[in-house]
C-alpha cells in the first residue's frame, strides 16, 4: 500500500540558512500533520492542514511556516535555521472523515551546522 | 493539559518472555488512543487505535487494551524483531494534534 512520502530524506544546512521540507500524503488523504522529533525525545506537534486551511497549531516557531496545496501535498518552510532545529521532521496524513489514525512518513533528518 | 506517561522507560526481555507496557493518560474528551512502533531513525509505524474503554485489539503477538485512565500493550512470546520503541499517543476532542508519551524502549534478546 502507498505510504506517506517525504523529501528530502536527509538535509544538511548552515546556521541562518533556509530549508524546505515536502510531504506527499497517502492517496485520498486530505489532512496533513507535521511533527518534530529531537534526539531521544517524543514527536512534538507543529502544525496541521485540512483542505489547504490550517486546522491546528502547536509549538511551531515563528521562523517556520507551512502550507498545503490543492493536490494535498504540504511544504514546511524553515528560515533562519538554528542549531536547535536539528531533528527528525515527520509528516503524517489522515482521511478527515475516516478513522482517526495518523499515518507517518519516513521523516526528513535535518542537520544544522 | 493533556498528559501521557509511559512505563517502564526501558524493558529487556528474553525471547518468549511475555510482558506488558503501560500508558497512563489524562485528557478531557478522548478522541482516540494510538500505539505506534518506532525503529531508530524511522517514522512511527501504526499499530492500534482504541476509541473507548473496554476496547481491545490484537495483531500477531501484540494486544492493546483501554480503560478510562490507561492502556496496556501486551506482548506475548516476543521475538528479537519486536525490539523497538513503542509510543503511545492521545488525541483530544477539538484538537488535531497527537500528544505522545516518551515511549518504552523494548529490547528482546534471543
Amino acid at each position: 500500500a502507498a505510504g506517506v512520502i517525504q523529501s528530502p530524506r536527509h538535509l544538511i544546512k548552515e546556521k541562518r540558512e533556509t530549508a524546505t521540507l515536502k510531504c506527499y500524503p497517502i492517496p485520498r488523504h486530505d489532512t496533513v500533520y507535521w511533527y518534530q522529533q529531537g534526539p531521544g525525545q517524543d514527536p512534538q506537534f507543529l502544525i496541521s492542514f485540512y483542505e489547504k486551511m490550517q486546522s491546528d497549531k502547536g509549538s511551531i516557531p515563528d521562523r517556520f511556516s507551512a502550507q498545503q496545496f490543492s493536490d494535498y501535498h504540504s511544504e514546511l518552510n524553515m528560515s533562519s535555521l538554528e542549531l536547535g532545529d536539528s531533528a527528525l521532521y515527520f509528516c503524517a496524513s489522515r482521511f478527515r472523515t475516516g478513522e482517526e489514525t495518523q499515518y507517518f512518513g519516513p521523516g526528513t533528518r535535518l542537520l544544522v551546522l | 493539559e493533556d498528559q501521557v506517561t509511559q512505563s517502564p522507560e526501558a524493558l529487556r526481555l528474553q525471547e518468549g518472555e511475555s510482558s506488558s507496557l503501560n500508558c497512563s493518560y489524562t485528557v478531557s474528551g478522548l478522541r482516540g488512543l494510538f500505539w505506534y512502533r518506532q525503529d531508530p531513525g524511522k517514522g512511527p509505524e501504526f499499530l492500534f487505535t482504541l476509541y473507548s474503554a473496554g476496547e481491545e485489539k490484537e495483531k500477531e503477538r501484540l494486544k492493546a487494551t483501554l480503560t478510562k485512565k490507561e492502556s496496556f500493550l501486551h506482548i506475548t512470546a516476543p521475538k528479537p524483531e519486536d525490539s523497538a520503541t513503542y509510543l503511545c499517543a492521545v488525541r483530544q476532542t477539538g484538537f488535531q494534534k497527537l500528544v505522545f508519551g516518551t515511549g518504552t524502549r523494548l529490547l528482546v534478546s534471543p
